[in-house]
């Protein structure tokens, strides 16, 4: 079956810009996790969605940062004006309800700010 | 803070030797913890995982060894081979704050030489 989908591949946009990532989970996975992976570093988590409750927005690293998902699906991690230190490939996973261990990710979206 | 202390940063191995990777943890409210997988380009993929009730765990040429009472996991890579050649994160997973989440290592970067 399909796996986690994320676009675009790569984005470029110009410091102080708006960008909107878009994430399309495996269908049925009720848990949806935003990562950021800066390069050769590891995983940083950034924000988690499990069904209808309310988001972990703990991993958030400020306010220009917010996530959404609309109807138990797709999920869209946007950044406000960007930052250069913002450059990193976003990664979304996905995981079955109860098995948070076993999460499937994207390929990323690598974002540059220049 | 939940952590997870992952070791070396970077391996190298001969063809067909054993390459392995340490990690260590802090909290004893873990439930799994997995190990992933990440080639260049990609996003990390669940390679192998072991409870903690279990004290090792085999997949092919893939071995989780786990002592709970150190609070410390690694894998071990039998055979290696240069298609091993990836950076390899360990993970835990528990719940935090209400959400059931990976604590990940900082990852090593594993080559295998011909």
């Amino acid at each position: 079956g399909a796996g986690v989908s994320q676009s675009p591949s790569n984005k470029v946009t110009e410091k102080g810009k708006d960008v909107e990532l878009r994430c399309d989970p495996i269908s049925g996975h009720t848990a949806l996790y935003w990562y950021r992976q800066s390069l050769g570093q590891g995983l940083e988590f950034l924000i988690y969605f499990q069904g209808n409750s309310a988001p972990d927005k703990s991993g958030l690293p400020s306010d220009r940062f917010s996530a959404e998902r609309t109807g138990g699906s797709v999920s869209t991690l946007t950044i406000q004006r960007t930052q250069q230190e913002d450059s990193a490939v976003y990664l979304c996973a996905s995981s079955p309800i109860g098995s948070s261990y076993e999460q499937y990710f994207g390929p990323g979206t690598r974002l540059t700010v220049t | 803070q939940q952590q997870v202390k992952q070791s070396p940063q970077s391996l190298i191995v001969q063809k067909g030797g054993i390459s392995i990777i340490n990690c260590a943890y802090e909290n004893t409210a873990f439930d799994y913890f997995p190990w992933y997988q990440q080639f260049p380009g990609k996003g990390p993929a669940l390679l192998i995982a072991i409870r903690p009730d279990v004290s090792e765990k085999k997949e092919g040429r893939f071995t989780i060894s786990f002592n709970k009472s150190a609070k410390q996991f690694s894998l071990h890579i039998m055979d290696s081979q240069p298609g091993d050649s990836a950076t390899y994160f360990c993970a835990a997973s528990g719940w935090r704050q209400g959400a059931q989440k990976l604590v990940f290592g900082q990852g090593t970067r594993l080559t295998i030489n011909p």
